[in-house]
């Protein structure tokens, strides 16, 4: 079946404790991103990549890193988390000229 | 930069009704996305487009490129359909969504 795996689902942590969020695809796509959804904001580009060992930022990086060293991957990387970056996360992967596949998300809350 | 609106922000139905949802950009894009979230929060791609119209069972999208807008349509809503609707243009590496229109379908 193919899938985005997002993990964890929920997640509760304290300033300043580094945190990742796993998120894999099993369709073999090219592109990756990240989104932030928060209340009267909708949904925000974090990051996106192109292909292995190519990223680039999306309209809200920052406190935010990520990694594509295999196709399949792309983690979230929270280095210090604050609570500002409480809120529902999404990975999503296409192809291109295709809709985009979205993971069943992340809550997060940085206490 | 591009900026997308969407409307109406919220929208009560008959089941039954037939629904639009309006969209509307403000820069040349590659592809338009409709976008379903549910209230578990799950999403689901509808439709991408670049041109014309889509139909896919009850639901159909259309885009004008010249006018920079697309209006996906539910005809005979359920309130299965119940759900926020999100719009969202771009290319390949980015998007810019807009805010959602929530639709309650009435039974």
């Amino acid at each position: 079946e193919a899938q985005v795996t997002q993990n964890p689902r929920y997640l509760i942590t304290v300033t300043g404790k580094k945190l990742t969020v796993t998120c894999s695809q099993n369709m073999n796509h090219e592109y990756m991103s990240w989104y932030r959804q928060d209340p009267g904001l909708g949904l925000r580009q974090i990051y996106y990549s192109m292909n292995v060992e190519v990223t680039d930022k999306g309209d809200v990086p920052e406190g935010y890193k990520v990694s594509r060293k295999e196709k399949r991957n792309f983690p979230l990387i929270l280095e210090s988390p604050s609570p500002n970056q409480t809120s529902l996360y999404f990975c999503a992967s296409r192809s291109s000229d295709q809709p985009q596949h979205f993971g069943d998300g992340t809550r997060l809350s940085i206490l | 930069k591009n900026e997308v609106e969407q409307s109406p922000q919220n929208l009560t139905a008959q089941e039954g009704e037939f629904i639009t949802i309006n969209c509307s950009y403000s820069v040349g894009i590659s592809a338009l996305h409709w976008l379903q979230q549910h209230p578990g929060g799950g999403i689901v791609s509808l439709f991408m487009l670049s041109s014309g119209k889509k139909k896919h069972g009850r639901l159909i999208a259309t885009i004008n490129i010249q006018e920079k807008h697309s209006s996906l349509h539910i005809t005979a809503s359920h309130p299965r359909d119940s759900a926020v609707y999100i719009c969202a243009s771009g290319s390949a590496r980015q998007l810019t969504f807009g805010s959602g229109t929530q639709l309650t379908v009435l039974p």
